[in-house]
């Protein structure tokens, strides 16, 4: 089955600084890669997915970049702000697994002011 | 357009207790996803159900768990005779479908077994 594997398991960043999270996998199968961000006590919430027959996309400050060939994914956050502040989750979906998700096993981020 | 919808948003149970977790999906998704969520962990995929259905349970504990998805009405994750270790965040996601859909999370049932 997959195996979703994610650095580092905590990120702290000066406000308006870069974050970068990475992800890699193991079923060359798999073909959905979302990001979800987990404020605490809260659900997680999709923030961008790519599809694997794309190799980037990017919504304002948060872009993903995908390496099918090297099979890892990475999530940037540019201009980081306090808000940003949470744990993030990769996850990996196989066109096969029934639709289910595979999550890494989150990164704790902290934007300080 | 209400979003998945799960209760109780909190839930203290003894040992030896029977926890009901619900989850009503997304109007119109026909596809529920459970994922358990252990304290500063990642989520862990139990099990996927459409309506009257079980497709795949493969993430699910031999013992004691089970779930369904009636015609009508929620999910429900049942959990009989609840130890310590079931505590956690229990997920619901539904999805229109499986494949190039998005799965939308409720806020999830924190389970606490005292």
């Amino acid at each position: 089955g997959e195996n979703v594997e994610q650095h580092p398991s905590t990120l702290s960043v000066q406000e308006g600084d870069s974050a970068v999270i990475k992800c890699t996998y193991s079923d060359s199968a798999s073909n959905y890669f979302p990001w979800y961000k987990q404020e605490l006590g809260k659900r997680p919430q999709l923030i961008i997915d790519i599809r694997s027959n794309v190799g980037e996309k990017k919504d304002q400050r948060i872009a993903v970049t995908l390496n099918k060939t090297a099979k890892h994914f990475s999530l940037h956050i540019t201009e980081t702000q306090p808000e940003d502040s949470a744990v993030y989750f990769c996850a990996a979906r196989a066109s096969d697994s029934w639709g289910k998700l595979q999550f890494g096993a989150g990164t704790q981020v902290v934007v300080t002011p | 357009n209400a979003g998945v919808m799960q209760n109780p948003r909190h839930l203290v149970r003894r040992r030896g207790q029977e926890a009901r977790l619900r989850c009503s999906p997304v109007k119109g998704h026909s596809h529920v996803y459970w994922y358990r969520q252990l304290p500063e962990e990642g989520l862990k995929f139990m099990v996927y159900l459409q309506k009257e259905n079980i497709i795949d349970e493969s993430g699910m504990p031999k013992e004691r768990f089970s779930a369904e998805f009636p015609k009508e009405g929620p999910s429900i994750l049942r959990i009989q005779q609840v130890v310590r270790g079931d505590s956690a965040a229990y997920f619901c996601a539904s999805s229109p479908g499986q494949v190039n859909t998005e799965a939308f999370f409720g806020q999830g049932t924190r389970l606490t077994v005292v």
